[in-house]
């Protein structure tokens, strides 16, 4: 089935500075969503990009997609504490389009 | 207030056994979904389901089983045919019309412990 790759595995930065986490997959796809999850907690979800899109915002939260290239980007700017969490892009299934399917993140660790 | 609620929030089995971890919703969302996590990976899907009895299978569903006789209801039962249930469970529901995609809201999950 196919899959979003996070990467980096793990990135550490010091408030304040911007975070950038990337998910490539490998089929077409017709969105792609990102969620949060702070350590032993369920996942929020953060932002959906559709393929017709190339960018979205919400808040400090950048996302694009590049459907040539197959990834999509998420771009944290203006870092808190309380953005420390593990990222997840996530897919549509084989099954349906309401079928996700996860990468296995990447965790974000933002220093006071 | 809306949500979704999972119960236990922590879990021991011993071995052999069945145990059931329940999960509620009030959004009335049509589709759920139940979600393994192991240590440091992402999620993997059991089963989920777009209506009120009817659910399907998802990559890993050896082992368990659900029963969706509620809208708002979407009980997981794991088996003793599942080799290696220690995980966090998570159920998670969305909107379900139409063939497009929704955003999925999460339970804060059940951590099960296999004795």
């Amino acid at each position: 089935s196919q899959q979003g790759e996070e990467d980096p595995q793990a990135l550490s930065i010091q408030e304040g500075e911007n975070a950038t986490m990337n998910c490539s997959y490998k089929t077409s796809i017709n969105n792609l969503q990102w969620y949060r999850q702070n350590s032993g907690r369920g996942l929020v979800h953060l932002i959906l990009i559709r393929s017709n899109e190339r960018e979205k915002h919400s808040g400090r939260l950048r996302v694009t997609l590049d459907t040539s290239k197959k990834s999509s980007s998420l771009l944290i700017t203006a870092s808190r504490a309380a953005d420390t969490a593990s990222y997840f892009c996530a897919t549509p299934g084989p099954g349906s389009a309401r079928q996700l399917t996860f990468g296995s993140g990447t965790q974000l660790t933002v220093l006071p | 207030d809306g949500g979704i609620t999972q119960s236990p929030k922590y879990l021991f089995r011993k071995e052999g056994q069945n145990v059931t971890l329940s999960c509620e919703q009030n959004l009335n969302h049509d589709a759920m979904y139940w979600y393994r996590q192991d240590p440091g990976q992402g999620l993997r899907l059991i089963y989920y389901s777009q209506i009120v009895n009817d659910f399907q299978k998802g990559d890993i569903a050896e082992g368990y089983s659900v029963s969706r006789e509620k809208k708002e209801s979407f009980p997981l039962t794991v088996t003793s045919a599942q080799k290696n249930p220690t995980a966090f469970y998570l159920c998670a529901s969305s909107i379900a019309s139409g063939g497009d995609a929704y955003a999925q809201y999460f339970g804060p999950g059940t951590r099960l412990t296999v004795l």
